[in-house]
């Protein structure tokens, strides 16, 4: 059964500290793809990346960047520099190719980010 | 281009009424999805359609909750009878196979049972 674990609840950090939003997924299947989402207060979710099984090459976008480690099952997003326009609620997510062909998002629990001045 | 759509934003309707929350999908997707997002459960799955099919809907918590998908551009998930322990934001996503399987999602509809 896939199953993401977003352990951390909430994090609270000042302006221009580093953090680190942590992901760990289960699946039995090969084929997947993991995804960050991203909900500000406004509440509208805001898709911010994907990445397939097959690739772990390490992303960055601007202050934003992910780890994709197939061997500990993690998929880890750091933001550099935050700012107070980062707070939001991060989450993380899965799909399967087997049965759903991708089709069902799971998601994990989500971590409140508080950045404040 | 426009984004996916969700009427209405807020709903208030007393228990035992019936509620029909809508949704427009992006132009082009094939896929459309309904979640249910409360405190407790979190970001839940209620059913998906694929070529306006329905495809899984087993996280439709009972009866009460249907939904239908006439076309390839709109989308209804009715409550009936509401009940206060429905009270949830209600969002609407679509995706297309081709463009990697992100969904993008509505702005929710924020739903109150008194």
């Amino acid at each position: 059964a896939q199953k993401v674990t977003q352990a951390q609840t909430e994090i609270s950090v000042v302006e221009k500290e580093d953090v680190t939003l942590d992901c760990v997924y289960e699946t039995r299947d090969t084929t997947y793809y993991l995804f960050w989402y991203k909900q500000p207060p406004s509440g509208e979710l805001v898709f911010l990346i994907r990445r397939n099984s097959f690739d772990e090459q390490n992303e960055i976008s601007g202050r934003y960047s992910w780890n994709f480690q197939k061997s500990t099952s993690s998929f880890n997003f750091t933001i550099t520099a935050s700012q107070v326009v980062d707070s939001a609620v991060y989450f993380c997510a899965l799909s399967e190719a087997e049965d759903t062909g991708f089709q069902k998002l799971v998601f994990g629990t989500g971590t409140r980010l508080l950045v404040s001045p | 281009d426009a984004g996916v759509i969700q009427s209405p934003r807020h709903e208030v309707t007393e228990m035992g009424q019936e509620v029909t929350l809508r949704c427009k999908p992006i132009s082009g997707h094939n896929s459309l999805f309904w979640y249910r997002q409360t405190m407790m459960r979190g970001l839940e799955l209620l059913i998906y359609f694929n070529n306006n099919v329905p495809i899984d809907d087993s996280g439709m918590p009972e009866d009460r909750f249907s939904a239908k998908m006439p076309n390839a551009s709109f989308s209804t998930l009715k409550i009936q009878p509401s009940e206060p322990r429905d009270s949830a934001v209600y969002f609407c996503a679509s995706s297309l196979e081709d463009q990697g399987y992100e969904q993008f999602f509505g702005p929710g509809t924020r739903l109150t049972v008194l």
